[in-house]
C-alpha cells in the first residue's frame, strides 16, 4: 500500500526558532500534498495544499510567511514553522495523493512543542 | 460555506452496534471519507463513498445520501480497540482537498 512518512515524529524547540518538518511518499509519486494541524481534542484543520513544482495554496487564516511549504519533488514536501511560538505547539500531519487518485494517505504526524 | 457536523461523543457496549452520523453542506462534492484516529496518531482510512447507498467492509459499513447531505458509519460487533475518534471528511473541487468534520469520540465499554 501507499506509505507516507514524516520526520521528525516529535520536536521540542525554543520560542523564536524555526522548525522544518518533512513529509515523504515512499512508494508512489505524490502530485499533491496536504498539511494539516490538529490541536488537542479537535479535528484536523487543513493548512495548505501543495502541488509539486508550484506555490502552495493556503487556507484562510493561515499565514504563508510563517508556515513555509516547499514541494520540490514528487516524493517530498516540507513545512517550516518560522519564528515558532508556544501557540504553534500542535500535531502537524501531512497527507499525499497521486495523480487522479481520490484517497489521501496520511503520514504518522509530527508533534511540535514550543517552549 | 463549508459545514460538516458529527456528534461530539458517543458511548457503546462491547459486542453491540453503533451508528455515527455525519451531515454536510459543502460547495462541492466529490466523495465522502470516514477515518479512524486513535489519540496521538494519524487518521487511518476506513471507507469512501461517492455514490448513494451502503458500502460494507467487514465490521464497518458506510452509507451515503447525496440529496440529503448525510452519511453514517456503522460499526458492528464492537471491540474495545474500536474506542477512537471517527472523522467524517468531504472532498470536493479541483484540488480534492478534504474538509474534516468535528470528529466523534467513541468510547466502547465492557
Amino acid at each position: 500500500g501507499a506509505v507516507v512518512s514524516q520526520h521528525p515524529s516529535w520536536v521540542i524547540c525554543k520560542s523564536g526558532t524555526s522548525v522544518k518538518i518533512e513529509c515523504r511518499s515512499l512508494d508512489f509519486q505524490a502530485t499533491t500534498m496536504f498539511w494539516y494541524r490538529q490541536f488537542p481534542k479537535q479535528s484536523l484543520m487543513l493548512m495548505a495544499t501543495s502541488n509539486e513544482g508550484s506555490k502552495a495554496t493556503y487556507e484562510q487564516g493561515v499565514e504563508k510567511d510563517k508556515f513555509l511549504i516547499n514541494h520540490a519533488s514528487l516524493t517530498l514536501s516540507t513545512l517550516t514553522v518560522t519564528s515558532a511560538h508556544p501557540e504553534d505547539s500542535s500535531f502537524y500531519i501531512c497527507s499525499a495523493t497521486g495523480t487522479g487518485a481520490h484517497e489521501q494517505y496520511f503520514g504518522p504526524g509530527t508533534r511540535l512543542t514550543v517552549t | 460555506g463549508q459545514n460538516i457536523d458529527q456528534p461530539t461523543e458517543m458511548t457503546a457496549t462491547e459486542g453491540a452496534i453503533v451508528q455515527i452520523n455525519c451531515t454536510y453542506q459543502t460547495s462541492g462534492f466529490n466523495g465522502l471519507f470516514w477515518y479512524q484516529q486513535h489519540a496521538g496518531e494519524a487518521p487511518t482510512f476506513l471507507s469512501y463513498n461517492v455514490l448513494d447507498g451502503l458500502e460494507e467492509k467487514g465490521r464497518f459499513s458506510s452509507f451515503l445520501s447525496r440529496s440529503k447531505g448525510y452519511s453514517y458509519l456503522l460499526l458492528k460487533e464492537l471491540q474495545m480497540k474500536d474506542s477512537a475518534s471517527y472523522l467524517c471528511a468531504v472532498t470536493g473541487g479541483a484540488t480534492n482537498k478534504l474538509i474534516f468534520g468535528t470528529g466523534t469520540l467513541l468510547a466502547v465499554q465492557p
